[in-house]
């Protein structure tokens, strides 16, 4: 099975500057179609998981431009360029290459110092 | 718009059986497969399984299997997540989500209590 490995899982960052969030996994997440299909997800305290990205560096609409995916192979990273408020909450990153089967990463808490 | 909808909130003792439903709208229905995720309360995100919700062909995550049965209703447009032989470690928010995690229910918490 894909092992999905998240650090730090703990990020405290001062309002407006940069965060960066990093994900392993422990087999090559390149389909066979060429697409890589790592997404990443924000849930805020009380609710659902959003997706932010799709996969490594698509950002779905209504996103702020301020997240960013990038990687390939079994490297990833999520950045924010500068952190808000409205930022806070656990970010998750998710592999569906290895499809019908998800795996997530253990998550990272952002919160504000 | 995509709306997925799911149930009220569950409270079953141990070794009882819950059935959560999720009824999608605002796209065709058996063109995306659903997908069932679980969140223990402070806990991560949990891959539970998928459903085809045009032949009901169903995978499950191997810590769900024997437990887990999901199913759908293509005249309502509705999934349906049954686990059974519940124990406390299965409290938790249950989600569902279309394929590739665009969309997501408002999720369903099942507390499993004596």
């Amino acid at each position: 099975d894909v092992v999905m490995t998240q650090s730090p899982l703990s990020l405290p960052v001062t309002l407006g500057q940069p965060a960066s969030i990093s994900c392993r996994s422990s087999q090559s997440l390149v389909h066979s179609d060429g697409n890589t299909y790592l997404n990443w997800f924000q849930q805020r305290p009380g609710q659902s998981p959003r997706r932010l990205i799709y996969k490594v560096s698509n950002r779905d609409s209504g996103v702020p431009d301020r997240f960013s995916g990038s990687g390939s192979g079994t490297d990833f990273t999520l950045k924010i360029s500068r952190v808000e408020a409205e930022d806070v909450g656990v970010y998750y990153c998710m592999q569906g290459t290895h499809w019908p089967l998800w795996t997530f990463g253990q998550g990272t808490k952002v919160e504000i110092k | 718009q995509v709306q997925l909808v799911q149930s009220g909130a569950e409270v079953k003792k141990p070794g009882a059986s819950v059935s959560v439903s999720c009824k999608a709208s605002g796209y065709t229905f058996t063109n995306y497969y659903m997908h069932w995720v679980r969140q223990a309360p402070g806990q991560g995100l949990e891959w539970m399984g998928i459903i085809n919700p045009s032949g009901g062909t169903t995978t499950y995550a191997q810590n769900f299997q024997g437990r887990v049965t999901m199913t759908r209703d293509t005249s309502t447009s509705t999934v349906y997540m049954e686990l059974s032989s519940l124990r406390s470690e299965d409290t938790a928010l249950y989600y569902c989500t279309r394929d590739q995690g665009d969309y997501w229910g408002q999720g369903t918490l099942v507390t499993v209590s004596s």
